[in-house]
């Protein structure tokens, strides 16, 4: 199958710093880069959704301007936390799907998450 | 957009007896679900998943069944194990936008 990979696994910061995730297709293109939140006990909420070389879309409540996502290249999606605060800890999961008529086109594949506290 | 409710929140199982999680959808144009498992600070992986043009789909211990009139959709594990202890996500996709994914179940296989 289709394998996504994150980078950091975890990170801790001091708050006001920013942090930059990053989630990488190793075997696909990945056409479609999801990037979700989850806190505890809680189920996957969908931040933004960016398509290659596009400017991502946003969730309603979600700011843009602080969670910054690029998506430069087919492999590789950035979410950019700005000004971190201790709310914004949680665990940041990307996901990735590839184009239409490819294997990766019909499921979406996940990365295996990053742990991030501010401090 | 689309709602996905699932119930219940927390299900605990005899080892050995059947688990059933249900979940229940509102968008009418939703044509795929999955079921993920995802063990505590892990990523979710899909277990099973069915298409809108499917009522039943089964591999190994594991089944889905989907009621598209209903607009519900259900896991059966069978001849649980401890291992199959996790939190079990449903999700929906209308055509080819977003997953909408359940509040989770969290499964305990009691030995």
């Amino acid at each position: 199958g289709a394998v996504v990979s994150q980078h950091p696994s975890w990170v801790i910061c001091k708050s006001g710093t920013s942090v930059k995730i990053e989630c990488r297709s190793l075997d696909f293109q990945a056409t479609t880069m999801f990037w979700y939140r989850q806190f505890p006990k809680q189920s996957l909420m969908l931040m933004a959704t960016s398509n290659e070389g596009s400017k991502a879309t946003y969730e309603q409540g979600v700011e843009k301007d602080k969670f910054l996502i690029n998506h430069a290249s087919l492999t590789l999606s950035t979410l950019t936390v700005t000004s971190a605060h201790p709310e914004d800890s949680s665990f940041y999961i990307c996901s990735a799907r590839g184009g239409a008529r490819t294997f990766s086109y019909n499921e979406q594949f996940f990365g295996p998450g990053t742990r991030l506290t501010v401090l | 957009g689309e709602n996905v409710e699932q119930h219940p929140s927390t299900l605990s199982v005899q080892e050995g007896d059947s688990a059933v999680i249900k979940c229940t959808y509102s968008d009418s144009a939703s044509n795929y679900f999955p079921w993920y498992k995802q063990e505590l600070g892990k990523r979710p992986q899909l277990i099973i998943d069915i298409r809108s043009n499917v009522g039943e789909k089964k591999d190994q211990r594991i089944a889905v069944t989907l009621n598209k009139t209903a607009k519900h959709f259900s896991l059966h594990i069978t001849e649980t194990q401890p291992e199959d202890s996790a939190v079990y996500f449903c999700a929906a996709r209308p055509g080819d936008y977003k997953l909408s994914f359940g509040a989770g179940t969290t499964v305990t296989v009691r030995a």
